[in-house]
């Protein structure tokens, strides 16, 4: 069973960092690319960053680019966002998601992580 | 970059109605075109990948169809079980935009 579980998020500050996590199972991790999409309070899926299974390919959002950083370790089976110089409007459920076949749509997703940026 | 425009951005409808949402892409995508389902409160969920294939599981009164900027989800009989918001996405190369989201309620 395909599973993918984020941590590592939270209340930070305006300007802070934060690490999120997903680990996965369930599926070679190390064949496919996999994504970052978020959700603000009450609105709608914003994609973040994508990463080919090797980590040659690397895309961003320009919402994000050149303050968050997306990596991945399969010998570990986890994919990472690095986010640093957080904004209010950067709050929101932060969703792992892969695409098991090759292509760039979602077909499966983690629960998401919440992460809240407030003074 | 490629914008993805939803409409309408909400409907009601009757259990058994045919309802249809549109996607448009201000440049031609090919089929390059996936549908997600969110209940609220929950993940999203893919329904339909290359604006037509039914992704396995999915109830066959989903259909999509559409190619180059023009795409549409339809549901055949609308169920309770239906409401939900429901979203496209364009994958053919990255930004990997989302529409706004059509959010789906029973009269």
């Amino acid at each position: 069973e395909v599973q993918l579980v984020e941590s590592g998020g939270g209340l930070v500050k305006p300007g802070g960092s934060l690490r999120l996590s997903c680990a996965a199972s369930g599926f070679t991790f190390s064949s496919y690319s996999m994504n970052w999409v978020r959700q603000a309070p009450g609105k709608g899926l914003e994609w973040v960053s994508s990463i080919s299974s090797s980590s040659s390919y690397i895309y961003y959002a320009d919402s994000v680019k050149g303050r968050f950083t997306i990596s991945r370790d399969n010998a570990k089976n986890s994919l990472y966002l690095q986010m640093n110089s957080l904004r209010a409007e950067d709050t929101a459920v932060y969703y792992c998601a892969g695409g098991l076949t090759g292509e760039f749509y979602f077909d499966y997703w983690g629960q998401g992580t919440l992460v809240t940026v407030s003074s | 970059d490629i914008q993805m425009t939803q409409s309408p951005s909400s409907l009601s409808a009757s259990v058994g109605d045919r309802v249809t949402i549109t996607c448009r892409a201000s440049q031609g995508i090919s089929n390059y075109l996936a549908w997600y389902q969110q209940k609220p409160g929950k993940v999203p969920k893919l329904l339909i990948y290359a604006a037509s294939t039914l992704q396995s599981g999915v109830p066959s009164r989903f259909s999509g169809s559409g190619s180059g900027t023009d795409f549409t989800l339809t549901i055949s009989s609308l169920q309770p079980e239906d409401v939900a918001t429901y979203y496209c996405q364009k994958y053919n190369s990255a930004p990997l935009t989302f529409g706004q989201g059509t959010k789906v309620e029973i009269k």
